[in-house]
This record gives C-alpha cells, structure tokens and sequence, in this order.
C-alpha cells in the first residue's frame, strides 16, 4: 500500500521568503508523484508531477519539486513567496502500471499563509 | 469549456434521507472518481470508475452507492445519510494516456443534520 506524509499542517512565510513544503511517500516501487493547490472554495488543479525523466520538475507559479528517492522524499519549494500563493497544498502518489496508476492517494495537506 | 461539473454545490440534509450528488465531465475521460475531503484529513476515496459499466471501491466506500451507465456521467449516492457524511465531496476525472493528472469539480458541500 502507498502513503504519503506531509510534516507540518500548516506552515506561514513572509512575503518574499522562501517556501519549503515537505512531503514523504512510502511505496514498494518508484511511484508518480504529485503536488495539488487548492485555493479557498475550489477543486483542487495540478502544480506539478515526477513520472521518470529529470527528478527535479518545474510546475507552474514559481514552485519546483525534486523527488529524492533515497530519501523517499517530493519537497515543494518556490524561491519567494507571493501573497496569491496562499493556499492549502496536497502530496499525492500513484502506481506507474496497470490499474495502480489510476488512483492517487492525497497527503493530510499543508496551508500555507504568506504574510505581507 | 466546462470540464468536470458538479452539482449541487450545496446539499443540506436530515439523518436518514437519500440524494444523489452529480457529476459530469466532456472530456471523455475514461477514468472518474469520488473523493471527499474533511479537515485535516485530506482527501480519501470513496469510489472510482475506469469505464463505462466498471465501478470498484475507494477507501471509504460505506454509506454510498455509484453506477457508471455513460462515459460522461458518475452520480453519487448517499442511500440514509448519516452525520458522519458531512464533508465536502470532488468528483474528478482523467483520460487513459494522462499519467496522473486529475481534472477536479469544484466541489459539492453537504451538511448532514
């Protein structure tokens, strides 16, 4: 079964900061691997995704992620953060074959405040 | 370009009562699934479908119901709903090819009284 954990529920910056959002997953082989932003009263719209290739992927907004597979990690970060970042951000991981990579299991979520 | 639609956007129920929560979406994406989101618990899921005629189980399917008769539609049911059911609930979607991307509604919020 897959996991993921995401440390720290929610975490605040400063306008301009750096954001550091951490995520780790626990799977038997390489996943894919996720992040999702959810802005207030929305659905939640794809940041960025590791399926094979370069481990460190670029997403839009600013926000890059690299996975570290000795580490089992998928940190989120974006060099200075902006007031329209604020919002709450999901981890999420898959399978990569068959029927497993239909279903994406979601971190808890972390909010992210960004104060001016 | 209406993508993955939901409706209604929210639901005020008594314990006991049945309603279904709709979802439609005009990708023809093969792939739909219910998930429900509740504070602090991100969100986990209830029941998902890879086709038309083919529905399975999430993880937390107790309580509902779905069917898949269309590509474009996969309602919810609630058959006696129950407190615990209060939660915000996202239908998404995702064709064969796309490695992951969901495509997400905006949501339908129903409160259990």
């Amino acid at each position: 079964a897959q996991s993921v954990t995401q440390l720290g529920s929610h975490v605040s910056v400063s306008e301009g900061a750096l954001v550091l959002l951490r995520c780790n997953y626990s799977s038997s082989v390489p996943p894919y691997l996720f992040w999702y932003v959810q802005y207030p009263n929305q659905g939640l719209q794809l940041l960025l995704k590791y399926t094979t290739g370069a481990t460190l992927v670029k997403g839009i907004n600013g926000f890059e992620a690299e996975f570290k597979k000795s580490e089992t990690s998928f940190h989120l970060t974006k060099p200075s953060a902006h007031m329209s970042d604020a919002a709450e951000y999901f981890c999420a991981v898959s399978g990569t074959s068959g029927g497993s990579n239909y279903k994406l299991t979601f971190g808890k979520g972390t909010l992210l405040t960004v104060n001016p | 370009n209406a993508g993955v639609t939901q409706t209604p956007k929210f639901q005020v129920l008594k314990t006991g009562q049945s309603m279904t929560l709709q979802c439609a979406q005009d990708m023809n994406h093969e792939y739909m699934s219910w998930y429900r989101q509740d504070p602090g618990m991100g969100l986990r899921l209830i029941h998902y479908s890879v086709g038309a005629g083919i529905t399975d189980q999430g993880e937390v399917p107790n309580g509902y119901n779905v069917s898949r008769s269309t590509t474009e539609d996969f309602p919810l049911r609630l058959l006696s709903a129950a407190p615990s059911q209060t939660s915000v609930y996202f239908c998404a979607s995702r064709d064969r090819a796309n490695t992951g991307e969901l495509f997400f509604g905006e949501g339908s919020r129903l409160t259990v009284l």
